[in-house]
């Protein structure tokens, strides 16, 4: 069965902390994402990677960097977390993409990071 | 960035009663993904549909998709209590590399 798992279900900060955030998926499949999710704003793509050492920049990539050293592990890091990242972060993985689009996207339950 | 956009923002229906949520984009796409998202859990797929067809069925989803309008929907008929979420509609980046999704649409159905 399919199967994304991020880190931690709810993870409370300070302002200035680094924070990490891992997701890893078993399904072998090329690409990771981040997103964030708030009240009213849906999710927006933070960063995705489509292989191993790859990264591309999404929507909302300020405050944010990526690591993917394996397949199947994708991190996402506060460099120096501030109270406008509070949020609910969710990682998603999808076979690579061809000539009909995006493939579909299988989602981990989920971080809800509080930054005080 | 193209997003796309459901309408309405929430809805309410009897257990029994069909429910339809609407989906309009920008720019062309290859294809258009539904997702539901049951309260504070992450989303889970319903439904692709590419750009050269017209409609979709899974279950008791069906869903359209006009390009000329730029625009699809999802019916969920005989609806139940457990329906009851938040359902978005995703499509291509200009890339054609990853999903936006649109801020979603919440349905409840009461019993």
């Amino acid at each position: 069965d399919v199967k994304v798992t991020q880190s931690s279900r709810y993870l409370v900060k300070r302002t200035g902390e680094k924070v990490f955030l891992e997701c890893v998926q078993d399904m072998d499949h090329e690409n990771m994402f981040w997103y964030r999710q708030d009240p009213g704003l849906g999710l927006r793509l933070i960063y995705f990677s489509y292989d191993v050492k790859m990264k591309e920049k999404g929507d909302i990539p300020e405050g944010y960097s990526v690591s993917r050293e394996k397949k199947e592990r994708f991190s996402l890091i506060l460099e120096s977390a501030s109270t406008n990242q509070t949020s609910m972060y969710l990682c998603a993985s999808s076979l690579l993409g061809g000539r009909i689009g995006p493939n579909e996207q299988f989602f981990g339950p989920g971080t809800r990071l509080t930054v005080l | 960035s193209q997003q796309g956009e459901e309408d309405p923002q929430a809805l309410s229906i009897q257990e029994g009663e069909n429910a339809t949520m609407n989906c309009s984009y920008k720019t062309s796409i290859n294809n258009l993904q539904w997702y539901r998202q049951n309260s504070g859990r992450g989303l889970v797929h319903l439904i692709l549909i590419r750009s050269n067809e017209r409609e979709k069925h899974s279950g008791r989803l069906r869903v359209t998709l006009d390009t000329s309008k730029k625009s699809s929907s999802l019916l969920i008929t005989a609806s139940r209590a457990a329906d009851t979420a938040s359902y978005f509609c995703a499509t291509d980046n200009q890339a054609g590399t990853a999903l936006i999704f649109g801020k979603g649409t919440t349905l409840s159905v009461s019993s």
